[in-house]
């Protein structure tokens, strides 16, 4: 199966900093890879993806890319603000989600 | 729009009894998914459903989990005698099937505690 790996395990940034949040993937069949945000009680939040057929897509303050021949997606962040202090998981394959183990992000004022 | 909806939002039982969690996805998704969120596994796939048949099975972690949906819409995950190791919170998303095929919405989940 999938096994998706996602450094750095936290990340601690100062108010309007980039944060940068890597993962790999083992299955090269993956196609899709969305980012997900995950605050204190509630469910995850997606808020971004990207399919195989496409290196880089953004969003605003957000931007994910794709290399597919290293098998590697990043999720970039810029300006970063308070309210973007949540847990983040990468996830890889098609319908059947494998996930990061996440990384705790800390957005310092 | 309503988005996915779960309950109970917590759940408290001792070991060995029966507990049904219910997953309200958003209205015309035709596709649903459970996942189970542990501290020590992190996010885990249990089961998927295209319509009321559920083409993979494979992440539920033994006979005691079982999961249905009727009329294309609401699912019920059951987990019969539970055990500490079933404490954990439990997801439900849900995606369109066309279009846009695998972007899924969560629900916030239901904590289940076996004590």
């Amino acid at each position: 199966g999938e096994n998706v790996e996602q450094h750095p395990s936290t990340l601690s940034v100062q108010e309007g900093d980039s944060a940068v949040i890597k993962c790999t993937y083992s299955d090269s069949a993956s196609n899709y890879f969305p980012w997900y945000k995950q605050e204190l009680g509630k469910g995850p939040q997606l808020i971004i993806d990207i399919r195989s057929n496409v290196g880089e897509k953004k969003d605003q303050r957000i931007a994910v890319t794709l290399n597919k021949t290293a098998k590697h997606f990043s999720l970039h962040i810029t300006e970063t603000q308070p309210e973007d202090s949540a847990v983040y998981f990468c996830a890889a394959n098609d319908y059947k989600l494998s996930f990061g183990a996440g990384t705790t992000v800390t957005v310092r004022a | 729009g309503a988005g996915v909806s779960q309950s109970p939002s917590n759940k408290v039982t001792e070991k060995g009894k029966d507990v049904e969690l219910r997953c309200d996805p958003i209205s015309g998704h035709t596709a649903l998914y459970w996942y189970r969120q542990s501290l020590g596994q992190g996010l885990e796939f249990l089961i998927y459903f295209q319509g009321n048949s559920a083409p993979d099975k494979s992440g539920l972690p033994s006979d005691r989990f079982s999961a249905e949906r009727t009329g294309g819409s609401v699912s019920t995950l059951t987990i019969q005698r539970t055990q500490q190791e079933d404490s954990a919170v439990y997801l439900c998303a849900s995606s369109l099937e066309t279009g846009s095929p695998y972007e899924q919405y969560f629900g916030p989940g239901t904590r289940l505690t076996v004590t």
